[in-house]
């Protein structure tokens, strides 16, 4: 199977655009998440789409959003950006079966905000 | 909320030496996760711990879950250069909640 991809890979912005990254999970999967990677935070839970519903939500501002296709591929869209946006933005499927909840996360979308 | 924590933050080893990263939940977890993502890459499944007092091997890694099931631990026997990279745990609550990472670092 094809794993977790991405779209774009790299992407530069001025504060105050917005900016919209791509998700496709893994085929059947139907659970994707985001996480924002920072040095200095770490991995940070954005939030979880499962059969296109949120799930879960971490806790960043309303600025960050997302949705999830009938195809099981995601959208997040971050408005109003700000210098400490500037991050790795990983993207996780899962199945989300009884069985298991591993999650396998793609190359990720790598944002500067200048 | 939940929170996990991970020590310690950065090991560096000779190669041939062991190394443990030890991860601890403020909260009860379901399971727990383990990552490793190498330098410029991204985290990579490495195991899932679901008992109370689970210990799985992998090779040369040894992944163990408290008998509270609040606390883990990696460790890795033999260390070698392909080892190198941030191991994260990832306590399973409401959602999965990443430790801060232990950086480990092989000098040749």
């Amino acid at each position: 199977k094809a794993g977790v991809t991405q779209t774009p890979r790299y992407l530069i912005k001025t504060r105050g655009q917005q900016v919209t990254l791509s998700c496709s999970p893994i085929s059947g999967h139907r659970s994707v998440s985001w996480y924002q990677q920072t040095p200095g935070q770490g991995l940070q839970f954005l939030f979880e789409y499962f059969s296109e519903t949120q799930r879960n939500k971490g806790n960043f501002p309303g600025r960050f959003s997302g949705r999830q296709f009938s195809n099981s591929r995601s959208e997040m869209n971050v408005s109003t950006l700000e210098l400490g946006d500037s991050a790795l933005y990983l993207c996780a499927s899962s199945p989300r079966d009884r069985s298991t909840d591993t999650q396998y996360f793609g190359p990720g979308t790598r944002l500067t905000v200048l | 909320g939940q929170q996990v924590m991970q020590i310690p933050q950065y090991q560096h080893v000779q190669e041939g030496e062991d190394f443990t990263t030890y991860c601890n939940s403020s909260t009860t977890l379901s399971n727990i996760q383990w990552y490793k993502q190498r330098p410029g890459g991204h985290p990579v499944f490495l195991i899932q711990l679901v008992k109370s007092g689970e210990v799985k091997k992998q090779k040369r890694l040894t992944f163990q879950f408290g008998e509270a099931k609040k606390n883990s631990s990696l460790h890795i026997t033999a260390t070698q250069t392909t080892d190198v990279g941030t191991y994260f745990c990832a306590g399973k609550g409401q959602n999965f909640v990443f430790g801060p990472g232990t950086r480990l670092s092989v000098l040749p």
